[in-house]
């Protein structure tokens, strides 16, 4: 499985855009990236996934580019509800879903 | 309403006693999982079963065992051989063996004293 880094922290303020850098240098050409996000004693909760280019729903946009070695998930006009740990994982559709490989992730932290 | 839940949301135990947590899903889904998270950490897979009556062994298996008899449930027991058993342990289920959008219960935190 492709191993993933991101940032431990990240602070920002209510009202603004903010992106999160994953890096995946290993990525297999089946693998897929998936954004998953967790508030304190829950369990993680799906926010997006996409192969390539761009994907857009109505919580996030999730950029790839064409290396695809890195992507970065952007949250636009995050409130303080959107203060969790955010993970980036990998992995393929043919095989990689069965071992999902969590790492620390990124502690977002929004404030007023 | 569908969903995956797990219970109890609280669990305390003395040591050297087994331990069993429970999850059901009401979602269709044909794979099944169980994570264990330690505090400040991301989430380790236990255990995995892609379909009933079949189940593998994930990352940090040993001390832990687990049963598939019905799609819906995917019980997991904590034996006395875990040696740090204290956690809070995760349930998730997804439609299919590939599938990256995995569905997680609201957890058990299990205390060992």
């Amino acid at each position: 499985l492709a191993k993933t880094t991101q940032p431990i922290s990240m602070d920002s303020y209510e009202g603004q855009e903010v992106n999160i850098t994953c890096s995946h240098n290993n990525i297999a050409t089946n693998d897929y990236i998936t954004w998953y996000q967790q508030f304190p004693s829950q369990g993680p909760r799906f926010i997006i996934q996409g192969y390539k280019t761009k994907v857009t729903n109505e919580v996030a946009s999730l950029f790839i580019p064409a290396d695809r070695k890195s992507s970065t998930l952007s949250l636009p006009r995050v409130s303080l509800s959107d203060t969790a740990v955010y993970y980036c994982l990998v992995g393929g559709a043919t095989g990689g879903g069965n071992k999902l490989t969590f790492g620390t992730g990124t502690q977002l932290k929004v404030e007023l | 309403d569908g969903g995956i839940t797990q219970s109890p949301k609280y669990l305390f135990r003395k040591e050297g006693q087994n331990v069993t947590l429970s999850c059901e899903q009401n979602l269709n889904h044909d794979a099944m999982y169980w994570y264990r998270q330690d505090p400040g950490q991301g989430l380790r897979l236990i255990y995995y079963s892609q379909i009933v009556n079949d189940f593998q062994k994930g990352d940090i298996a040993e001390g832990y065992s687990v049963s598939r008899e019905k799609k819906e449930s995917f019980p997991l027991t904590v034996t006395s051989a875990q040696k740090n058993p204290t956690a809070f342990y995760l349930c998730a289920s997804a439609r299919s063996v590939g599938s990256n959008e995995q569905y997680f219960g609201p957890g058990t935190r299990l205390t060992v004293t």
